[in-house]
C-alpha cells in the first residue's frame, strides 16, 4: 500500500546534538512537507519542497534544515540552534502540479522528539 | 495574516447524538479549499472532509457534513449519530493556490461518551 512512513518513532536529543527525522512516501507525490506540532497548537509549517533538489522555509524555519535529494525522501535535521526541539514532528505530501494543490495532504505517523 | 480560528477547545456528545464543531478563517484569497482533519489518540491525521469554496453545496462523507457560509468565513463541522470511534482531536484547516501550506486552527478536542 502506498503511503509515508517516518522514522524514528520516539527521538531523544542530547544538548548540542543534531538529529535526523527521516520521511519516505511512496506515492508518487512531487510535494513534501514538515510541521511541527506542539500542544494546544495547531500544525505549523517548518520547511516545504514542491520539486527535487528545491525546498522553502516555512514559518518557522529556524533551528532545521532539510534536503531533498530524492522525490521520495524527504529528511529533517534539527540542529543544536532550535533550542526548544520537544514537540510532534509529522512529514505530509501531496500532488501540487497544476490543480493538484486542491489534493489533501497525506500525513505520517509522526516522530515525536525530546529532549535528554 | 492568514488565520483559522477554532473557538471551542473541547467538546463533548453523548453517542448516537449530533454534535457540530466550529471554525472561522480569514484569507483575501478567492480560491481555497477547506478541511477537517481528525487527530486520534494515535497521533495520525486522517481526512474527514473537504469543500472547495466555489462550490455552494456543502460536503458530505457519511455521518459527517459541513456548514459553509462563504461570506461569513465559516466551515463548521456536523457529526451525526457520533461513535466512540470518533473522540479524537479535530482541526480545521485551509489551503490557497498561492500558498502551498495548510494553515491549521488550533483544534477541538471531542470527547464521546455513553
Amino acid at each position: 500500500d502506498g503511503g509515508i512512513t517516518q522514522s524514528p518513532k520516539y527521538l531523544f536529543r542530547k544538548e548540542g546534538q543534531n538529529v535526523t527525522l527521516s520521511c519516505e512516501q511512496n506515492l508518487n507525490h512531487d510535494a513534501m512537507y514538515w510541521y511541527r506540532q506542539d500542544p494546544g497548537q495547531g500544525l505549523r509549517l517548518i520547511y516545504y519542497s514542491q520539486i527535487v533538489n528545491d525546498f522553502q522555509k516555512g514559518d518557522i524555519a529556524e533551528g532545521y534544515s532539510v534536503s531533498r535529494e530524492k522525490k521520495e525522501s524527504f529528511p529533517l535535521t534539527v540542529t543544536s540552534a532550535q533550542k526548544n526541539p520537544t514537540a510532534f514532528y509529522l512529514c505530509a505530501s501531496s500532488t501540487d502540479r497544476g490543480r493538484g494543490w486542491r489534493q489533501p495532504q497525506h500525513f505520517g505517523d509522526g516522530t515525536r522528539l525530546s529532549i535528554l | 495574516a492568514q488565520t483559522v480560528t477554532q473557538s471551542q477547545p473541547e467538546m463533548s456528545v453523548q453517542e448516537a447524538e449530533t454534535v457540530t464543531l466550529s471554525c472561522t478563517y480569514d484569507t483575501s484569497e478567492s480560491d481555497y479549499y477547506l478541511f477537517w482533519y481528525k487527530q486520534p489518540p494515535s497521533r495520525q491525521m486522517i481526512l474527514v472532509i473537504r469543500q472547495e469554496a466555489y462550490k455552494q453545496q456543502n460536503a458530505t462523507e457519511n455521518r459527517f457534513s459541513v456548514n459553509f457560509q462563504k461570506a461569513a468565513k465559516s466551515f463548521s463541522l456536523k457529526i451525526s449519530d457520533s461513535q466512540l470511534g470518533d473522540a479524537a482531536m479535530y482541526f480545521c484547516a485551509y489551503r490557497t493556490g498561492t500558498a502551498s501550506k495548510l494553515t491549521f486552527g488550533t483544534g477541538t478536542r471531542l470527547q464521546v461518551t455513553l
